[in-house]
């Protein structure tokens, strides 16, 4: 069965610094892997997402992701935090041929000035 | 294009009351989903469907119903609403095919008092 595992569910940095958010999964074949964005009281929308190919994804708003498959890892970074980043993240995994997203607990980043 | 939309955005019920949160969809897709929210716990999934007239449980199916007789719509009952389902629901929907990628409705807020 595949599993994701986001590390720590609230993660706060200053306005400008390094945001780093980590997500680890589980899988048997290749995965198909997403980060997902909710602002408060919105839906969740799609930040990046990998496939096949470079393993280096960028997303919206500066976000990328690395995918590594030695480490089973797909964590989501952006150089420099933005008060309006403030939001919770969700990394989430399907395979081929299966109908459901497996998703992380997601993380809550919060930007201090 | 308007997406995933989902009503009522809010609602409040009495105990043992019944309603349903509708979703449709415009983009075609063959997949949807119903997600339920709840604060720190992320995203459990109620039920999906990958094509009309097709349903399926998923982690917390209990008290809910679906049914899915367009491609368009796919409803979501409460019977005999309880406190524990008050919640955020989300409707999602995807292709089903490609990039697996899930487009979200903006949430239903549901509180049974």
């Amino acid at each position: 069965a595949q599993s994701v595992t986001q590390l720590g569910s609230h993660v706060s940095v200053s306005e400008g610094a390094l945001v780093l958010l980590r997500c680890n999964y589980s899988s048997s074949v290749p995965p198909y892997l997403f980060w997902y964005v909710q602002y408060p009281n919105q839906g969740l929308q799609l930040l990046l997402k990998y496939t096949t190919g470079a393993t280096l994804v960028k997303g919206i708003n500066g976000f990328e992701a690395e995918f590594k498959k030695s480490e089973t890892s797909f964590h989501l970074t952006k150089p420099s935090a933005h008060m309006s980043d403030a939001a919770e993240y969700f990394c989430a995994l399907i395979i081929q041929g299966a109908q459901k997203l497996v998703f992380g607990q997601g993380t809550r980043l919060t930007i201090n000035p | 294009n308007a997406g995933v939309t989902q009503t009522p955005k809010f609602r409040i019920l009495k105990i043992g009351q019944s309603m349903t949160l509708q979703c449709t969809q415009d983009m075609n897709h063959n997949y949807m989903y119903w997600y339920r929210q709840d604060p720190g716990m992320g995203l459990k999934l109620i039920y999906y469907s990958v094509g009309a007239g097709i349903t399926d449980k998923g982690e917390v199916p209990n008290g809910y119903n679906v049914s899915r007789s367009t491609t368009e719509d796919f409803p979501l009952r409460l019977e005999l609403a309880a406190p524990s389902q008050t919640s955020v629901y989300f409707c999602a929907s995807s292709h089903g095919q490609g990039s697996r990628e899930l487009f979200f409705g903006e949430g239903s807020r549901l509180t049974v008092l």
